[in-house]
């Protein structure tokens, strides 16, 4: 399939800050969009999903906004922690057949709280 | 519930040598994938089952992986004979229902010398 890819591979922000992730695909049937977040030594963990019949959902403290236009994703995390250090990556699949693909993954951006 | 697990958590082997992952996924689950993580290449799907049924392997890089699901909580991902460029983070994921969330095991690092 088509790659997935991150804008920037690291991004460094101050605790208590906003941080916006973001995420350009090139699939253009893609139809769902998930953000996972990993931390060191673990697997990914899911965050928040969306579908392409929205374009913003919302859950605690993060927000995915998704532009079907340009093909952009955006993760939203607000009053960032120090927890939220870790590599963020996100996902998307085309819905086929009501069955199911794979993910494809982007390359991920490392997320820096600084104190 | 404990989660997808893996094991092992660890394996160092040889050039040549068969190697043998292991995973349990969620109980209740449906679908199992295995993904491979490197830095070169990130995350990048091998294989994956519903209902115990290999749907697309077509991410299984040669010959030399194979991947079974005997039953719904058990599936093995072998790589024989292994290279040095197979070492890798290998993950188990497992989710209820193709496009729901899908839960990540801890991973098995391979480090083949």
């Amino acid at each position: 399939g088509e790659s997935v890819g991150l804008h920037l591979p690291t991004l460094s922000v101050q605790e208590g800050d906003n941080s916006i992730i973001n995420c350009a695909y090139s699939n253009s049937a893609s139809d769902y969009f998930i953000w996972y977040k990993q931390e060191s030594g673990k697997g990914p963990q899911f965050i928040i999903d969306i579908r392409s019949n929205m374009d913003k959902r919302q859950g605690q403290r993060v927000t995915v906004l998704l532009n079907k236009t340009v093909k952009h994703l955006s993760l939203q995390i607000a009053a960032t922690q120090p927890g939220d250090s870790a590599v963020y990556f996100c996902a998307e699949t085309p819905v086929t057949g009501g069955g199911a693909d794979g993910l494809t993954f982007g390359k991920g951006t490392h997320l820096i709280i600084q104190p | 519930d404990a989660g997808v697990i893996q094991s092992p958590r660890h394996e160092v082997t040889e050039m040549g040598q068969e190697v043998t992952l292991r995973c349990k996924p969620i109980s209740g689950h449906d679908y199992l994938f295995w993904y491979r993580q490197t830095m070169m290449r990130g995350l990048e799907l091998l294989i994956y089952f519903n209902n115990n049924v290999p749907i697309d392997d077509s991410g299984m890089p040669e010959d030399r992986f194979s991947a079974k699901m005997p039953n719904a909580s058990f599936s093995t991902l072998k790589i024989q004979p292994s290279e040095p460029r197979d070492s890798a983070v290998y993950f188990c994921a497992s989710s209820l229902g193709g496009y729901n969330e899908q839960f990540f095991g801890p991973g098995t690092r391979l480090t083949v010398l």
